[in-house]
């Protein structure tokens, strides 16, 4: 059975500093994904990540995926406010259609 | 690019009532469709795919006889929550196979809270 974890599960920082969110998981898999939540919405797609190695970026946002060592990371440089959401990872079930989540790490970004 | 709506998206119902729940896929066809609970500060958990045509799968210990899903055409799924109780209170996000492969999207979500 696939499980998917994160840590941290809360993460308080400053605007301006850099941080890391982890994801690993448990069994082999070809879709990694990260999304955003705010407060009481539903989830924004970040990131897909289909391949080891695989790299992307989008504005002070950068998820990679190792696949053998089965880990995923969501870096965050130099943190604004805005940035301030609950992240998710999921991973894809081998074979099968279904994504299974991790905890979610919940970002807090003070001026 | 892919839109996934979700109605209502608060309901609040009384206990013993049943609530229907929709998710539309907008601007494409999607074949299959995922239901998903959330609680609180929790995470999602996935409650049952869908799929046109066919019976929903649903995930060990959800009841799908209180949770029907249909998915009777290529842009529309629904979530009946039949006889509800408090403990049925949570907020429900659906989602979508998208335009590509690999990607998703995920509806606006509903809050039901049942008094």
């Amino acid at each position: 059975e696939l499980k998917v974890e994160q840590n941290p599960l809360f993460l308080s920082m400053q605007e301006g500093k850099n941080y890391t969110i982890y994801c690993n998981y448990s069994t082999t898999s070809d879709r990694l994904y990260w999304y955003r939540q705010d407060p009481g919405k539903s989830l924004e797609s970040l990131f897909v990540l289909l391949s080891n190695g695989a790299v992307k970026q989008e504005g002070r946002l950068m998820a990679s995926l190792d696949t053998k060592a089965r880990l995923s990371t969501l870096h965050i440089t130099a943190a604004v406010h805005d940035l301030s959401a609950t992240y998710f990872c999921a991973v894809a079930v081998q074979g099968a259609q279904k994504l299974v989540f991790g905890q979610g790490t919940r970002l807090t970004i003070n001026p | 690019g892919a839109v996934v709506s979700q109605h209502p998206s608060r309901v609040i119902c009384k206990s013993g009532t049943s609530v229907k729940i929709e998710c539309r896929s907008l601007d494409f066809q999607a074949t299959t469709m995922f239901w998903y609970r959330q609680f609180p500060k929790k995470s999602l958990m996935l409650m049952a795919t869908s799929n046109e045509g066919s019976k929903a799968t649903y995930e060990q210990g959800v009841e799908k006889d209180k949770f029907l899903i249909n998915h009777a055409s290529l842009t529309l799924s629904t979530l009946t929550v039949t006889s509800a109780h408090p403990e049925d209170s949570s907020f429900y996000i659906c989602s979508a196979e998208g335009l590509d492969r690999y990607g998703y999207t995920f509806g606006s979500g509903t809050r039901l809270t049942v008094v």
